[in-house]
């Protein structure tokens, strides 16, 4: 099975950085997937680490270390409009199809 | 243009009923899932199916039921033998892992309320 783990909630201000963790456990470690969700709306997707390192689109990065089993999504210049859940997924090797495992959400609000 | 639909939007049903949820997705995806989301929680996947008259179960598949006769297609019926059906419900599809990163794009969620 897979053991994803994230923080439950996080406060930060406008303008600031906010850095979301999530560590995961797996067999066979097949992508990671981060998705934006505002309250009570479908997840949107964020981005997308299948190799080591960091991607960047615009303000939002995303960082992976497979050795570690450990990810980061990174949001900048915070807005009010950041203020949503952010949920890490899991893709193994041994998931039939393209079988996603979530991490319960980090809620993140911004502050003015 | 191209999307996922999940009808209705809320949906208040009495104990012991079974009810049915829609899902349609004009994407062309050969892959289609559905979660359950508690309040203050992740996704939990029920059922997924990856091509058409085939589907497998998921984590929490107890207590419901799906068909695939179609590839736009995956209704959800939850059955009266589900214990705690209130939840938030959500439909995704997505192109086969081989076909590119293989996200999911999410509809817009139906909200079920049993009492």
């Amino acid at each position: 099975g897979q053991n994803i783990d994230q923080p439950t909630e996080m406060t930060a201000t406008e303008g600031a950085i906010v850095q979301i963790n999530c560590t995961y456990q797996t067999s066979g470690f097949n992508g990671l997937f981060w998705y934006q969700q505002h309250a009570g709306e479908a997840p949107t997707f964020l981005s997308y680490n299948v190799l080591d390192g960091l991607e960047e689109k615009g303000r939002f990065s995303s960082f992976l270390s497979r050795s570690k089993g450990y990810s980061y999504l990174l949001l900048k210049e915070l807005q009010m409009k950041d203020s949503a859940s952010y949920l890490c997924a899991v893709r193994d090797l041994a998931a039939a199809g393209n079988k996603l495992t979530f991490g319960g959400g980090t809620r993140v609000l911004v502050k003015p | 243009d191209g999307g996922i639909t999940q009808s209705p939007k809320y949906l208040f049903r009495k104990e012991g009923q079974n009810v049915t949820l829609s899902c349609e997705q004009n994407l062309n995806h050969d892959a289609m899932y559905w979660y359950r989301q508690d309040p203050g929680q992740g996704l939990r996947l029920i059922y997924y199916s990856q091509i058409v008259n085939d589907f497998q179960k998921g984590d929490i598949a107890e207590g419901y039921s799906v068909s695939r006769e179609k590839k736009e297609s995956f209704p959800l019926t939850v059955t009266s033998a589900q214990k705690n059906p209130t939840a938030f419900y959500l439909c995704a599809s997505s192109m086969t892992r081989l076909a590119g990163d293989g996200k999911q794009y999410f509809g817009p969620g139906t909200r079920l309320t049993v009492t």
